[in-house]
């Protein structure tokens, strides 16, 4: 069974600040993996999707890396905002059969403070 | 323009007085997904439509149905709603199962007194 494990919890950091965050999966049969923005009581906003094939994805100030093999993603920004405070998710798109079944992280909560 | 629209964005129903959240879109994928998040837990499936081909998730209560009369509108019914089903209720869509990107609305979140 696949589970998306995501490390911290919660993040602070002050303004101007590099930062990583982190996905782990458990299973490496995986399709694609997709880093999402959710700010308090909205949906989710789609940052960066990465093919299984694929080692990285860049969007302005945010790279996203996955290595398959290890069962890992980072997700960096790059020069932290207060407008970037959010939680991150990650999901992987898993199964057989082509069924496009996202399996979620519990998120990042990032605050970045001015 | 929004792609992805769900209806209400607040809900309050009663313990046990069904309720239908809705979703619609304006991008014309193929599949519909309806997910679950509680409070500061992971978002989880629970079913989606390819086109008119309904896919229950295996550990989704039978309390929670879904009709998508067309293309462009996907209902959640919840027959009974319990306290343990308060939750936000997120819609999704994408223009293939396949290795694509989901669309999310912005979610409906739904109390249940």
């Amino acid at each position: 069974k696949q589970e998306v494990t995501q490390i911290p919890a919660a993040l602070s950091v002050p303004e101007g600040e590099n930062l990583v965050l982190n996905c782990s999966f458990t299973d490496s049969a995986i399709y694609n993996l997709q880093w999402f923005r959710q700010d308090p009581g909205k949906g989710l906003t789609s940052l960066l999707l990465i093919q299984s094939s694929q080692r990285e994805q860049t969007s302005g100030r945010l790279n996203a890396s996955l290595d398959k093999s290890s069962g890992r993603s980072t997700l960096y920004i790059a020069a932290s905002q207060p407008g970037d405070s959010a939680t991150y998710l990650c999901a992987v798109r898993a199964g057989s059969g082509n069924t496009g079944k996202l399996i979620f992280g519990q998120g990042t909560t990032l605050q970045v403070k001015p | 323009d929004a792609m992805v629209i769900q209806n209400p964005r607040y809900q309050v129903t009663q313990f046990g007085k069904p309720v239908t959240l809705s979703c619609s879109q304006t991008l014309n994928h193929n599949v519909m997904y309806w997910y679950q998040q509680k409070s500061s837990q992971a978002p989880k499936l629970l079913f989606h439509y390819y086109d008119k081909d309904f896919n229950n998730e295996a550990d989704t209560p039978d309390n929670f149905q879904s009709r998508r009369p067309n293309t462009s509108f996907c209902f959640l019914d919840i027959r009974s709603p319990g306290l343990g089903d308060a939750a936000m209720y997120l819609c999704a869509t994408s223009r293939v199962r396949g290795a694509d990107t989901q669309y999310f609305g912005p979610g409906t979140r739904l109390t249940v007194l």
